[in-house]
This record gives structure tokens, C-alpha cells and sequence, in this order.
């Protein structure tokens, strides 16, 4: 499909479990984000990517979250040691442009409850 | 205090009326302004870009207020497919984390 590819689409953790979220973005776009949304509230910046490099993390809450985008594409943002709080919906967005755009492309979002 | 306040909802008007959501912001360095729609249990779509000349996009009507960092949607002749969250968003010119508000509920009746 040509849209910003996310799995799983659920996810059901133990707390203290480990758990690993996929973003595919759009093929060239040179930005990715990361999203936390809570139920009720709006999308919550987690990290930013321009290409492989990493140039913002300061969204992410706890060491805990870790994310990384190796070759530039695809990306996996990983949940050590799941916590309750830690229950919301993982989205990520892709853009064509580096810095300041409007539109980002969403994906579908990863709903991760931690029991 | 979160950085892009808005008056959650919920709104419910009926099929044709007319209805407005207002949205605050802190920061003032503040340089691009913009409406996502967020359908339920859907991701965020870019809705508009908001202009500080405001602008126009058949029936929404987005205006800014750089003075009072004030940002504005009308949405006239409501149709019941206008029924979602419509989300205030707000960047830095240099940045790049685009800021979201909790979202304004909105439930066109028939």
C-alpha cells in the first residue's frame, strides 16, 4: 500500500514485558515521527527522525522507550519493562520534507495495553 | 499547562448549523498553525493549514490571532460526515514536533 504501515495493530503485554512496535513510512519520506496517544487526549510527540539520525527524543518518557530508524526507513519503537501507564495507542507519521511540515502522514497506530 | 489548549466537547448541533472551535497556544514563538480530523479509533488527517490571513476551504473557515495566540474553525452547513474530533496543532518555524491539542469533540444529529 502507498500509506504509513504500522504493526502489530494491537497489542496485549504483561507488565514488565518487553514489546516491540513497526512504522513502515511512506517510500521517501525523509521524516518520521513517533506518537503516544492516550484515550481522550491528543497525540503526545514521543521522537523524531530526519533519514537514519535521530534529532529529537526528548518526547519519550522514561529510558524505557527506546526507538531507531537504522537504514532510514523503516522504524521500531521498543517498550522495555511495560508499565500500566504505559496503555495508549503508538502512531507514527511520516513526511516528505525535513523540518516545519503541516501535513504528516499517519499510520493506523499500534493500541498497546499492558495488563 | 499544556501548550495548545482546547474546549474538549463535546459539540453536538444538529445537520446544517453552523458551529465554531476555538483553540489557545503558549507559545508565542509559535509559527505554523493547523486543524487535523480524527474520525474514531482512525489516525489524525491534515483537516487545513491556518494562515494569519485566515483562510477559506468551501465550508470551514480557519482564522489566526498572533496577538492573542488564538486560533480558530468554522464549519458551516454541518453535514452529518463532519462528526469527529478536530484537533488544534501548532509548530515552531524551526522545529519539528507539530503540538497537539486534546481535540474538540463534534457530533452532527440528524
Amino acid at each position: 500500500g502507498a500509506g504509513v504501515s504500522q504493526s502489530p495493530r494491537y497489542k496485549v503485554a504483561k507488565r514488565g514485558q518487553d514489546v516491540a512496535l513497526r512504522c513502515d513510512p511512506i517510500s521517501g519520506h525523509v521524516s518520521l515521527f513517533w506518537y503516544q496517544q492516550a484515550l481522550g487526549q491528543g497525540p503526545e510527540f514521543l521522537t523524531y527522525f530526519q533519514n537514519e539520525a535521530q534529532l529529537d527524543k526528548s518526547g519519550l518518557p522514561s529510558d524505557r522507550f527506546f526507538a531507531e530508524r537504522p537504514e532510514g526507513s523503516v522504524s521500531t519503537l521498543k517498550i522495555q519493562r511495560t508499565q500500566q501507564e504505559d496503555s495508549a495507542v503508538y502512531l507514527c507519521a511520516s513526511s516528505q520534507r525535513d523540518r516545519d511540515t503541516g501535513e504528516l502522514f499517519f499510520g493506523e497506530g499500534s493500541r498497546l495495553t499492558v495488563l | 499547562r499544556k501548550e495548545v489548549e482546547q474546549d474538549p466537547g463535546p459539540f453536538n448541533v444538529p445537520e446544517g448549523a453552523t458551529v465554531a472551535f476555538n483553540c489557545t497556544y503558549s507559545n508565542s514563538a509559535s509559527q505554523s498553525f493547523f486543524w487535523y480530523r480524527q474520525d474514531c479509533r482512525k489516525e489524525p488527517k491534515l483537516l487545513m493549514s491556518v494562515y494569519s490571513s485566515g483562510n477559506e476551504d468551501g465550508r470551514f473557515t480557519a482564522q489566526l490571532n498572533r496577538a492573542s495566540q488564538y486560533i480558530s474553525l468554522l464549519i458551516r452547513d454541518s453535514k452529518l460526515s463532519d462528526s469527529a474530533t478536530y484537533l488544534c496543532v501548532v509548530s515552531q518555524n524551526s522545529g519539528y514536533a507539530l503540538n497537539f491539542g486534546k481535540g474538540t469533540s463534534l457530533l452532527v444529529t440528524p
